[in-house]
């Protein structure tokens, strides 16, 4: 089956640097990704959704000058967490739309997610 | 109000036992319900979808969507262990063609 690919698995930095966190499709091109946040025992909240050769479009609330997101190929998405800060320590998950496909669901295949913890 | 609203449990249930998960939802443009399964400290893994109403088995597992109520549950038959995971329901489809989830339900089945 698809596979997403997320690394690093973990991260942990100290405040005020930043992170980059890679997803890539392994097999299949990806037009679409799309990044949450996880915070502990709560759901994923979708934070952008990532589009390959255009602008990243943010959810409400989502700080796009702090979570830089490149999409520069069919295959990778990364995520770039800015001047990071003990607050933003969290699991971060992408997933990624295989082409042509609507949202439905066999066309969205998921990393395993990074955890970054922020020191 | 929330596109997706699940009970976030925790529900604790006996080996066997059969679970029902629920999830209500407010956009009627939603096609496509999808439940996913989380273990900890891991990523989603996709268990079922359905598209539209109606009902769809696979194996121990029955997914049900009435969009007439936007209510949609999951039931797990024979729970076993391994099922404690928390499993999020998630609709999707219309214009904004993204997959928002609920809250996340945690289940625990007890041996």
């Amino acid at each position: 089956g698809a596979v997403v690919s997320q690394h690093p698995s973990w991260v942990i930095c100290k405040s005020g640097t930043s992170v980059k966190i890679e997803c890539r499709s392994l097999d299949f091109q990806a037009t679409t990704m799309f990044w949450y946040r996880q915070f502990p025992k709560q759901s994923l909240m979708l934070m952008a959704t990532s589009n390959e050769g255009s602008k990243a479009t943010y959810e409400q609330g989502v700080e796009k000058d702090k979570f830089l997101i490149n999409h520069a190929s069919l295959t990778l998405s990364t995520l770039t967490v800015t001047s990071a800060h003990p607050e933003d320590s969290s699991f971060y998950i992408c997933s990624a739309r295989a082409d042509n496909r609507r949202v439905s669901g066999n066309t969205i295949y998921f990393g395993e997610g990074s955890w970054l913890t922020v020191v | 109000q929330k596109e997706v609203e699940q009970d976030p449990g925790p529900l604790s249930v006996p080996e066997g036992a059969i679970v029902s998960l629920n999830c209500t939802y407010s956009n009627s443009a939603f096609q496509y319900f999808m439940w996913y399964r989380q273990y900890s400290r891991k990523g989603p893994e996709l268990l079922m979808y359905t598209y539209s109403s109606g009902n769809k088995e696979d194996g121990r597992f029955t997914a049900q969507v009435d969009k007439s109520s936007k209510y949609i549950s999951l039931f797990i038959r024979d729970s076993q262990p391994s099922d404690s995971a928390t499993y999020l329901c998630a609709p999707a489809g219309g214009a904004t063609n993204k997959l928002i989830f609920g809250t996340g339900t945690l289940l625990a089945v007890q041996p």
